[in-house]
């Protein structure tokens, strides 16, 4: 198995800018999370889908951000407008059982 | 809300040491799981353990839910266990796979 994969590796972007972070789950996991790690803050959820359906968001920081799973094999995580301060290492985790999680390698977001 | 509290935080070892980590949570969990971060930032699930004792090569860890500690043992340590290794709890309640983080354990194997 692949494992979780996560687009881009690397984002450099300017503040205001739109960004975009994809992530495709292991196949035939039906639990997806988003995370977020910082050195201030640690690693946090931010959402989490069970069958591409969104069950937990309370995590998400505020509107600018989003996220979406279209389908099984897919996901998104949106930041609109970019801040500093949004800048972290962000990570998709997929499950099968929504308990044991499996990391993807993560995206690091730079925003200037 | 669940606090999560991993100790020491920081850990330098001499390759071939002996190591526990250990994890207290302040209320009753359903899931707890051991994570390791490698140098290169990839997190790789280690184990699984709400409860009891498993064991995994140099790897062990024994969770006592009813005391709310879990600890992780390393032995025979060597360089590529380096990084840093984190602790995660999920509520009992309804919560779905929602888990919340320690603050990690920093271990450093010299040779």
């Amino acid at each position: 198995d692949a494992g979780v994969i996560q687009s881009p590796r690397h984002e450099v972007t300017e503040m205001g800018q739109e960004v975009t972070l994809r992530c495709k789950p292991i196949s035939g996991h039906n639990s997806l999370f988003w995370y977020r790690q910082t050195m201030m803050r640690g690693l946090e959820l931010l959402i989490y889908f069970n069958n591409n359906v969104p069950i937990d968001d309370s995590g998400m920081p505020e509107d600018r951000f989003s996220a979406k799973m279209p389908n099984a094999s897919f996901s998104t995580l949106k930041i609109q407008p970019s801040e500093p301060r949004d800048s972290a290492v962000y990570f998709c985790a997929s499950s099968s059982t929504g308990i044991e999680q499996y990391f993807g390698p993560g995206t690091r977001l730079t925003v200037t | 809300g669940i606090q999560v509290e991993q100790s020491p935080p920081d850990l330098i070892l001499q390759e071939g040491a002996n190591s526990t980590l250990r994890c207290n949570f302040s209320d009753s969990v359903n899931n707890l799981q051991w994570f390791h971060q490698n140098p290169w930032g990839q997190l790789i699930n280690l184990f699984y353990i709400p409860s009891g004792t498993k064991q995994n090569g140099r790897l062990s860890a024994t969770t006592v839910a009813t005391e709310r500690y879990s600890l992780l043992y390393i032995s025979s340590s060597q360089t590529t266990d380096s990084g840093v290794y984190f602790c995660a709890v999920g509520p009992l309640l309804t919560q779905g796979g929602k888990l919340i983080f320690g603050q990690g354990t920093e271990l450093s194997v010299k040779p």
